[in-house]
């Protein structure tokens, strides 16, 4: 079956730009994250949904970072105002979240490189 | 909070000869771990995962790890490595909570001599 998608895969922004980077989910998967990945690092968690309610956005570096997921499906990660550290991968995962207090598998897409100019 | 540490940045391994990759957390409770594997370009795909029982786990790719909690480790083996390995490898750690961000590691990247 179709994995996560993510679009764009590359973005190239002006500072000070908004950008839009949008998440497919595996369908019918409950939870969804968003993760950013600085050059040369691991993934570092940003914010949480189960369906469309954003349950955990703990990760989210400023005020300029905006998630939704207003359906539970698709969900979309905004910076307003992009500033150079926020070139990154933007990585997002889906899983189907089986039981509470269990740590569900999830699936990544390809992700979104962002570089801000 | 949970950490993830992955003490070694590279690895050169020749085509053939076995692995390991080492993987430490810092957690609590009896934590869920995960090997991701990326490749350039690529997302993260999963090569296994650790959650309770059997403590050495089977993956894809003939990869296996095996938990240690006495050392907080969750090493990755695999005992033949192919070109195809050469790739960035994550070591992640969960909580278990229904709102779980994965906790990651900086990573091995694995370099394969012919």
């Amino acid at each position: 079956g179709a994995g996560v998608s993510q679009s764009p895969r590359y973005k190239v922004a002006k500072r000070g730009q908004d950008v839009a980077l949008r998440c497919d989910p595996i369908s019918g998967h409950v939870s969804l994250f968003w993760y950013q990945q600085a050059l040369g690092q691991g993934p570092e968690f940003l914010t949480y949904f189960q369906n469309e309610a954003q349950l955990d956005k703990s990760g989210l570096p400023s005020d300029r970072f905006f998630a939704e997921r207003p359906e539970g499906s698709v969900s979309t990660l905004k910076i307003q105002r992009t500033q150079q550290e926020d070139s990154a991968v933007y990585l997002c995962a889906s899983s189907l979240d089986l039981a509470s207090g269990v740590t569900d598998t999830q699936y990544f897409g390809p992700g979104t490189r962002l570089t801000v100019l | 909070a949970q950490s993830v540490t992955q003490p070694d940045i590279h690895i050169t391994v020749s085509e053939g000869a076995s692995l390991e990759l080492r993987c430490n957390y810092s957690y609590g409770a009896t934590p869920y771990l995960f090997w991701y594997v990326q490749s350039p370009g690529q997302g993260l795909q999963l090569l296994l995962k650790y959650f309770s029982g059997d403590t050495l786990v089977q993956g894809i790719k003939g990869f296996e790890a095996e938990f240690k909690r006495s050392q907080s480790s969750f090493n990755l083996r695999k005992p033949s490595v192919h070109w195809s390995d050469a790739a960035e490898y994550f070591c992640a750690v969960g909580e278990g909570g229904g709102a779980d961000g994965l906790t990651f590691g900086k990573g091995t990247h694995l370099i394969i001599q012919p």
